[in-house]
């Protein structure tokens, strides 16, 4: 099946640093891609939408200057965690769905997870 | 985006067959059901995913009923490895936001 990888697969930073996490499809083109956020014991949160060429579309409640995601080509998206703070500190989680043709019921395959831990 | 509503949490023991079921009461039409499992500290794999009746595949089945306003996944002869959370999600497309329930977290015992 399709892959999609993330990168760093962890990373510790200290408070008030930006932190870049990358997402990539490693076999398909995805105009699309997503990133979550999971805290401990908890569902994956929906942050925002990547698009390919356009703007993030961005979750309510989800500040857009403080996460900010760049879908530079067909096979990366990436998402800066700005000025991070302890409670910043989570699983960051990325998802691209697959095109193939006009299958529209293709799934979305996700990425290995990063884990962010802010000091 | 129709609500997803599951157990919590399952019990279960090696080698027995259980069967996870999600409740999905304000589906749409052109709506499609897919479940996901998920192991820590990893992204969610996918298992399954079908529109109506039954669909199997060498991990999974998953029981549709007409009305659509549910569905059961079901895992033969689980393993301790089989332990995780499952996510049953419903949307339009492979192309729309998905956006997570609770999951079920299922135990599998020796």
């Amino acid at each position: 099946g399709a892959v999609v990888s993330q990168h760093p697969s962890w990373v510790i930073c200290k408070s008030g640093t930006s932190v870049k996490i990358e997402c990539r499809s490693l076999d398909f083109q995805a105009t699309t891609m997503f990133w979550y956020r999971q805290f401990p014991k908890q569902s994956l949160m929906l942050m925002a939408t990547s698009n390919e060429g356009s703007k993030a579309t961005y979750e309510q409640g989800v500040e857009k200057d403080k996460f900010l995601i760049n879908h530079a080509s067909l096979t990366l998206s990436t998402l800066t965690v700005t000025s991070a703070h302890p409670e910043d500190s989570s699983f960051y989680i990325c998802s691209a769905p697959e095109a193939r043709g006009l299958r529209l019921e293709e799934t979305q395959y996700f990425g290995p997870g990063t884990r962010l831990l802010v000091l | 985006l129709a609500k997803t509503t599951q157990p919590i949490s399952m019990d279960s023991y090696e080698g027995q067959e259980v069967n996870i079921t999600c409740s999905h009461n304000n589906i749409a039409t052109n709506d499609y059901i897919t479940w996901y499992q998920q192991f820590p500290s990893q992204g969610p794999r996918f298992i399954i995913q079908g529109y109506k009746t039954k669909v199997t595949n060498e991990v999974a089945s998953l029981f549709i009923p007409a009305d659509r306003k549910s569905s059961t996944l079901s895992l033969p002869r689980v393993s301790l490895s089989d332990t995780a959370v499952y996510y049953c999600l419903v949307g339009p497309s492979n192309f729309n936001k998905f956006y997570f329930g609770s999951g079920t977290k299922l135990n599998v015992k020796p």
